[in-house]
C-alpha cells in the first residue's frame, strides 16, 4: 500500500507568519496533488504537480515536488486568516485510486 | 458548474440497520471514489469504482460494499451499520487520467447509535 505521511498534523500561527506543510512517502507518485477542506465542504484541487523537482506558484502558496518525486511541500507566505483549512496531499497509484495523506490543520490568528 | 451530489448531509442509524448512502455526478465522469474522513486520519479509500458495474476494494473495505449500476451513481452500502462506521463519508469523482482534478460532494455525517 502506497502511504503520504503529511507533517504537522497541526499548525497554529499568527497572521502574517510563514509555514510549510510536508508530504512524504517511501514511493514514486508519478503526480501529486494538494487539496484544501473548509468546515462542511469536501476538499478542492488548488495544484497538481508533476515533474520531479518542479515548483508551482498560487499568489502566496508556493508547492515543490522533490527531486525523486516521494515528497513535496506546501508554503504559505503572510498567512492570513482566510487560509484557515485542512490541507491534503493526494497521489494516485498506478490502477488510477486517489490516496490521501491524513492532512493538516491549520489555523492563522488574526 | 460541475457537481458531485451526496443525498444526505446528515444521518443517523441504528446498530444493525442496513445503510445506503448515494452519490450521482453530472460531468460523465469514469472513476467515483467513497472515502471516510476521520480526525487526524485523512481520507481513507473505501471503494473506487473506474466504470459502470466495476469496482476496487480501496483501504478500508471491510463492513462496506458499493453499487454503480449507472455511470453517474455510485452507492455505498454499510450491510449492518456499526458504532465504529460513525464518521464522514465523501464522494468524488474524476476522469480516468492521472493528472486529472477529483470533485467531491460535501459530504454525509454519518452516526450510528
Amino acid at each position: 500500500t502506497q502511504l503520504l505521511e503529511q507533517s504537522p498534523q497541526f499548525l497554529s500561527i499568527q497572521e502574517g507568519e510563514n509555514l510549510t506543510v510536508y508530504c512524504n512517502s517511501s514511493s514514486v507518485f508519478s503526480s501529486l496533488q494538494w487539496y484544501r477542506q473548509e468546515p462542511g465542504e469536501g476538499p478542492v484541487l488548488l495544484v497538481t504537480v508533476v515533474t520531479g523537482g518542479e515548483v508551482k506558484k498560487l499568489k502566496r502558496l508556493t508547492f515543490q515536488f522533490g527531486d525523486a518525486r516521494k515528497d513535496s511541500s506546501l508554503h504559505i507566505t503572510a498567512a492570513q486568516p482566510g487560509d484557515t483549512g485542512l490541507y491534503l496531499c493526494a497521489g494516485r497509484n498506478q490502477g488510477g485510486k486517489l490516496i490521501f495523506g491524513q492532512g493538516t490543520e491549520l489555523s492563522v490568528k488574526p | 458548474d460541475v457537481k458531485v451530489t451526496q443525498s444526505s448531509r446528515y444521518l443517523v442509524k441504528r446498530t444493525g440497520e442496513k445503510v445506503f448512502l448515494e452519490c450521482v455526478q453530472d460531468m460523465d465522469h469514469e472513476n467515483m471514489f467513497w472515502y471516510r474522513q476521520d480526525p487526524g486520519l485523512g481520507l481513507r479509500l473505501i471503494y473506487f469504482s473506474y466504470d459502470v458495474k466495476m469496482k476496487e476494494k480501496g483501504d478500508i473495505p471491510e463492513g462496506y460494499s458499493v453499487s454503480r449500476e449507472k455511470k453517474e451513481r455510485f452507492s455505498l452500502i454499510l450491510e449492518s451499520a456499526s458504532t465504529n462506521q460513525t464518521s464522514m463519508y465523501l464522494c468524488a469523482s474524476s476522469p480516468p487520467a492521472p493528472l486529472t482534478e477529483a470533485f467531491f460532494g460535501q459530504g454525509t455525517r454519518l452516526t450510528v447509535v
